[in-house]
């Protein structure tokens, strides 16, 4: 059974421009949550999507976006991006929502110059 | 506002030194309490879930506690292979969904 795959899992992009970033979850997984790693903050929650409708959103400001698709296939999209943006980006499936048990896929490092 | 604290950061063991990871946490509603391992370049790895105060889970040299107010994982007897990043994270609220509030960590090293 294949993982959660993430793309791209590398990027440079400098400020001001924006990113999109993929994530494909485990075949029969609905819910899939992103977050924010970072060396000071550690893993912060984005935002959860199940059944294209987001379910919850963290504390991050609105250029942070994101989506679901049909097939469960999310996006996550950063406008305007800011230095601090930089950080490795997860994200994570479950089968179902209200459960703690995610499945990570590798992550996407952006990096922003 | 939920608060996860991990300690120590950072621990060195020798293979075969037993020892164990704290997480304290202090959150409204706690519907529970996961621990994940991390490699470097890697996303986090589930190992466990405990819902009440009381209960224990293992897995080969990994025994995760829960009490009302922390969780402690301990490892017997490790290996080198058991070298990675701890990250203790809880569930909380009845709204919650699959949002988790995560600690910073424990890097583990442990030597051969």
């Amino acid at each position: 059974k294949a993982g959660v795959t993430q793309t791209p899992r590398y990027l440079i992009k400098t400020r001001g421009q924006q990113v999109t970033l993929s994530c494909s979850p485990i075949s029969g997984h609905r819910s899939v949550s992103w977050y924010q790693q970072t060396p000071g903050q550690g893993l912060q929650f984005l935002f959860e999507y199940f059944s294209e409708t987001q379910r919850n959103k963290g504390n991050f400001p609105g250029r942070f976006s994101g989506r679901q698709f049909s097939n469960s296939r999310s996006e996550m999209n950063v406008s305007t991006l800011e230095l601090g943006d930089s950080a490795l980006y997860l994200c994570a499936s479950s089968s179902t929502t209200n459960t703690g048990e995610l499945f990570f896929g590798e992550g996407s490092r952006l990096t922003v110059l | 506002e939920d608060q996860v604290t991990q300690s120590p950061e950072a621990l060195r063991l020798q293979e075969g030194e037993s020892s164990s990871l704290n997480c304290s946490y202090t959150v409204s509603g706690l519907r529970g309490l996961f621990w994940y391992r991390q490699d470097p370049g890697k996303g986090p790895e589930f190992l466990f879930t405990l819902y009440s105060a009381g209960e224990e889970k293992e897995k080969e040299r990994l025994k995760a506690t829960l009490t009302k107010k922390e969780s402690f994982l301990h490892i017997t007897a490790p290996k080198p292979e058991d070298s990675a990043t701890y990250l203790c994270a809880v569930q909380a609220g009845e709204t919650s969904g699959s949002r988790l509030t995560f600690g910073e960590g424990t890097q583990l090293t442990v030597n051969p």
